[in-house]
């Protein structure tokens, strides 16, 4: 057990609609990740926050946002999904902003139908 | 942005084999990381390096992280089933800011292990 921990597990959803995924990083950790990886993808990183501000982002799309709260808890929210959007989304977390040694949670795995 | 190359893309052994994996970079890391990956599970750090030359275990692996610093490589030695699994390099590049400081990951090395 990482210690990180993602909700829901799995989610299933219409093309067009919205869903957020929640993240609780590991308890005093305040740097959290988001990624993405898909079938036949490895690990592509979409944003970071560090206390609650946005620290950089990757290659996240205009539909898809974050953020992260006064408790650390992080949300990444997915609008107007297209069935594409299907995969495996990580959330990590590491003590420090840098990145280094993050540590994964289970994931969501979210089917688009 | 940078980009990690993770070789090989899947390798099949016997129980009892020694494993070799490597990734290489373009560009100077200065922190390498391996994963590995269960079905249905997150990635979970095996081990970290920081310095180059470095050469750290644990258990029955044993990882390093290269002179030039643009590449690592991982062994598994004595492979065994529970092993079986998609192993991931991540480093983190030596520039100054921004997403490109963000960890990479390979693409992944998908181990699987025959009795």
């Amino acid at each position: 057990d990482s210690g990180v921990t993602q909700t829901p597990k799995h989610l299933i959803t219409a093309t067009g609609q919205r869903v957020t995924l929640r993240c609780s990083p590991r308890s005093g950790d305040l740097s959290v990740y988001w990624y993405q990886q898909s079938l036949d993808q490895g690990l592509q990183f979409l944003i970071h926050y560090y206390n609650g501000e946005e620290r950089a982002k990757g290659n996240i799309l205009e539909r898809f946002s974050a953020q992260q709260f006064p408790d650390l808890h992080s949300e990444l929210n997915l609008s107007s999904l297209e069935l594409g959007d299907s995969a495996l989304y990580f959330c990590a977390s590491s003590v420090v902003v840098t990145g280094s040694e993050a540590f994964f949670g289970q994931g969501t795995r979210l089917t688009v139908v | 942005g940078q980009q990690l190359n993770q070789s090989p893309q899947s390798m099949f052994i016997q129980e009892g084999e020694d494993v070799s994996m490597n990734c290489t970079s373009s560009s100077i890391f200065n922190t390498w990381l391996w994963y590995k990956q269960e079905p249905g599970e997150g990635p979970v750090l095996l081990i970290a390096l920081y310095k180059a030359g470095e050469l750290t275990s644990n258990g029955r692996l044993t990882a390093q992280f290269g002179i030039t610093r643009k590449d690592s490589f991982l062994n598994i030695s004595a492979s065994i089933p529970s092993d079986v699994g998609i192993y991931f390099c991540a480093g983190q590049p030596l520039i100054s800011s921004g997403s490109a400081r963000q960890l990479t990951f390979g693409s992944g090395t998908q181990l699987t292990v025959l009795p």
